[in-house]
């Protein structure tokens, strides 16, 4: 298996500008979460989903972040409109929950977002 | 709310050294724990993962503990190399459906 994989891996963007980041998650997990990490708060649990249905989402800083898990394989997180504090490092993981949580995590490389 | 701290913040030791990273979290009642090492710019990946009802965890030169009763885990990095130079997290959850709590991470620094 290819792992959590996260797109763009960098991202510079505009004030103002939407801006989208794109997570596959690893096949047969079932539990998606999305994370984000600063220097000051280290890492923030921002949304997961169990089954592509988004569970808890109090985590999303407000309501310019939106995220959706279209299907297994897929998941987004949406910046609108975009704000130079919402650069950082946000991580995409994955893991088998349903198993008992056995297995752990497992994490995307990340995208950094730097917004100008 | 589970708090999950992790001293010290940053340690720099000479190759060669056994060392030892600390986890501490105020909420016993926990379903694993999983430490994981992040290089600069890089993701996360997992070193060990430790379940409530076991006491440790062996991986090559690393072994973890866990310690519920405590509140502590600790990660011990035996004859550290140069390449072991990385920032350390510890992260539990609560239950096997609830999501990970991260410390803020030791940044290691291993010198030649």
């Amino acid at each position: 298996d290819a792992g959590v994989i996260q797109s763009p891996r960098h991202e510079v963007t505009e004030m103002g500008q939407e801006v989208t980041l794109r997570c596959k998650p690893i096949s047969g997990h079932d539990y998606l979460f999305w994370y984000r990490q600063t220097m000051m708060r280290g890492l923030e649990l921002l949304i997961y989903f169990n089954n592509n249905v988004p569970i808890d989402d109090s985590g999303m800083p407000e309501d310019r972040f939106s995220a959706k898990m279209p299907n297994a394989s897929f998941s987004t997180l949406k910046i609108q409109p975009s704000e130079p504090r919402d650069s950082a490092v946000y991580f995409c993981a994955s893991s088998a929950l349903s198993t008992g949580g056995k297995s752990g995590y497992t994490f995307g490389s990340g995208t950094r977002l730097t917004v100008v | 709310k589970q708090e999950v701290t992790q001293i010290p913040a940053a340690l720099s030791v000479p190759e060669g050294e056994n060392l030892v990273l600390n986890c501490s979290f105020t909420d016993s009642a926990i379903y694993n724990l999983q430490w994981f090492r992040q290089d600069p710019g890089k993701g996360l990946t997992s070193l060990l993962l430790i379940q409530s009802s076991q006491r440790e965890q062996t991986s090559g030169r690393l072994n973890a503990s866990l310690d519920k009763s405590s509140g502590r885990s600790t990660l011990y990095i035996a004859a550290s190399q140069p390449g072991d130079s990385a920032t350390y997290l510890c992260a539990l959850s609560t239950s096997g459906y609830s999501t990970l709590t991260f410390g803020k991470g030791t940044m290691l620094l291993v010198s030649p």
